[in-house]
C-alpha cells in the first residue's frame, strides 16, 4: 500500500477544538496532498505539498492548515473544528514516474 | 479549475454482464485519466490509468477509452464478479500545478450473483 500511514485512524473531538491530523510516508515522494471524503461530492482536494515547507491550496481549503517540516510528514490541522469537517480524510502521495496518486488508509473525524 | 462530471452515479449488473461508467471533463489541458475502486471502509485503489496520447487500455478484464474531442473517457469492465462490488472513481489531472487530480462524485456498483 505504497508506504503511507495515517493516524490516528479515528477521532471523535468537539467542536471548537484543534485537531492535528498525520501522513507518514516512506517513499521520500515530494508531493504529497489530503483530500476529504463527503457522500455525494467524492475526494476533494484540501491542501498539497510539492516539498518541504513548500504548500499550496486546494479547492476546500477554508479552516484547515498544513505544514511540512520533512518530507516523509505531512500534517494537516483543523485551528477550531467545526461540524462540517466531520469527514474521512485520506492523505495520497504522487509517483513521479507515472503521476499516479496513492492513498493513505484515511481518519475518520467525527465533530461534535 | 478542472470539472470531472461521473455517471452513472449507482449501477446494478448481474454476475457475468459488463458495466460501463463514463466520466466527462472540462479543461482540455488535462491529460491524465486514473480510475480509482473504493471498497466500503477501505482506501482508494488505482485500478487502470490512460494518458492523453492514447485512445484506449485493456488489463485483463478492465478497460479505459478516452475521446480527447468530446472530453469524456469511460471505464469498462467485462465479465463482472461479485467482488467488483465497490464504489468506482475517475480523476483528471495535468501535472501543473501540482498534479492536482479532479474526481468525479464516484459510482456504486453492485454486481448481483
Amino acid at each position: 500500500d505504497a508506504g503511507i500511514t495515517q493516524s490516528p485512524r479515528h477521532k471523535v473531538t468537539e467542536t471548537g477544538t484543534p485537531v492535528t491530523l498525520r501522513c507518514h510516508q516512506t517513499e521520500n515522494h515530494r508531493y504529497m496532498y489530503w483530500y476529504r471524503q463527503d457522500p455525494g461530492h467524492g475526494l476533494r482536494l484540501i491542501h498539497y505539498s510539492y516539498g518541504v515547507k513548500d504548500t499550496d491550496k486546494g479547492e476546500v481549503s477554508d479552516g484547515y492548515s498544513v505544514s511540512r517540516s520533512k518530507t516523509e510528514d505531512f500534517l494537516l490541522t483543523l485551528e477550531s473544528a467545526t461540524s462540517s469537517q466531520t469527514s474521512v480524510y485520506f492523505c495520497a502521495i504522487s509517483d513521479p514516474r507515472t503521476d499516479a496518486q496513492y492513498f493513505g488508509p484515511g481518519t475518520r473525524l467525527t465533530v461534535l | 479549475g478542472e470539472n470531472v462530471e461521473q455517471h452513472p452515479s449507482t449501477l446494478s449488473v448481474q454476475e457475468g454482464d459488463s458495466a460501463v461508467i463514463k466520466c466527462t471533463y472540462s479543461d482540455s489541458a488535462s491529460n491524465y485519466f486514473p480510475w480509482y475502486k473504493q471498497e466500503l471502509g477501505k482506501r482508494p485503489q488505482l485500478i487502470i490509468d490512460i494518458r492523453s496520447n492514447v485512445g484506449e487500455k485493456k488489463d485483463q478484464r478492465i478497460a479505459v477509452t478516452l475521446n480527447k474531442t468530446a472530453k469524456h473517457f469511460s471505464l469498462h469492465i467485462t465479465e463482472t464478479q461479485p467482488e467488483d462490488s465497490a464504489v468506482y472513481f475517475c480523476a483528471a489531472s495535468k501535472r501543473n500545478p501540482g498534479n492536482q487530480f479532479y474526481f468525479g462524485t464516484g459510482t456504486s456498483l453492485t454486481v448481483i450473483p
